[in-house]
């Protein structure tokens, strides 16, 4: 059964670096998503992508946040220059059309020091 | 009170014993979804249930929605150990299929 992939699996990083988390959505699907979970709290939207543009953005996705799908598989989420509070588990979604299941990767949990 | 809220927040049974979990909601939504997540670890998909509809079966899942009560209920059936997990609730009410999820029901089912 297809799924959702998600690399690297864990990541630590030193305050003010730049990081890219990366997904593989399902193949078929067209609608993509960007979620976050602080340890010990609920899950979290982050973003969603469509036709290649964002669609929606929350608070938390200020300026250092950023999306791409540079090729036909990969989506990824860059965060410019980290911060600690930026340590969380990051979940990618996709789902073939809107208002359907959603589908998701099994996380990056991102350590920022 | 926010989008999507379970309770009980934590619910301890015996294996063989149901687990009922509720989750309400403030505004209208097009879908609510149920997933699942052990420890550390991802979100499983269990059902979607959309507004239209009352209620919707898989397996020994059970799931209601009472749009009126802007509330929905999953019943996990016969319970095994490895039901324990945190299951949570999410809804979607925009045009771009944003989740918003409950803070999550920790369910420990003990052999």
């Amino acid at each position: 059964e297809p799924e959702v992939t998600q690399t690297p699996s864990h990541q630590v990083t030193q305050m003010g670096q730049e990081v890219i988390l990366r997904c593989v959505p399902i193949s078929n699907h067209l609608y993509f998503y960007w979620y976050r979970q602080i340890l010990g709290q609920k899950v979290e939207f982050l973003v969603s992508f469509y036709n290649n543009e964002i669609s929606e953005k929350s608070e938390i996705f200020d300026d250092q946040f950023s999306v791409e799908r540079p090729d036909g598989s990969n989506f990824t989420l860059k965060i410019r220059s980290t911060k600690l509070e930026d340590s969380a588990m990051y979940f990618c979604a996709s789902t073939k059309e809107r208002q359907e299941t959603q589908y998701f990767g099994p996380g990056t949990r991102l350590l920022v020091l | 009170s926010q989008q999507g809220e379970e309770d009980p927040q934590a619910l301890s049974i015996q294996e063989g014993e149901n687990a009922t979990m509720n989750c309400s909601y403030k505004t209208s939504i097009n879908n609510l979804q149920w997933y699942r997540q052990n420890s550390g670890r991802g979100l499983v998909h269990l059902i979607l249930i959309r507004s239209n509809e009352r209620e919707k079966h898989s397996g020994r899942l059970r799931v209601t929605l009472d749009t009126s009560k802007k509330s929905s209920s999953l019943l996990i059936t016969a319970s095994r150990a490895a039901d324990t997990a945190s299951y949570f609730c999410a809804t979607d009410s925009s045009n771009t299929g944003k989740l918003i999820f409950g803070q999550g029901t920790t369910l420990q089912v003990k052999p």
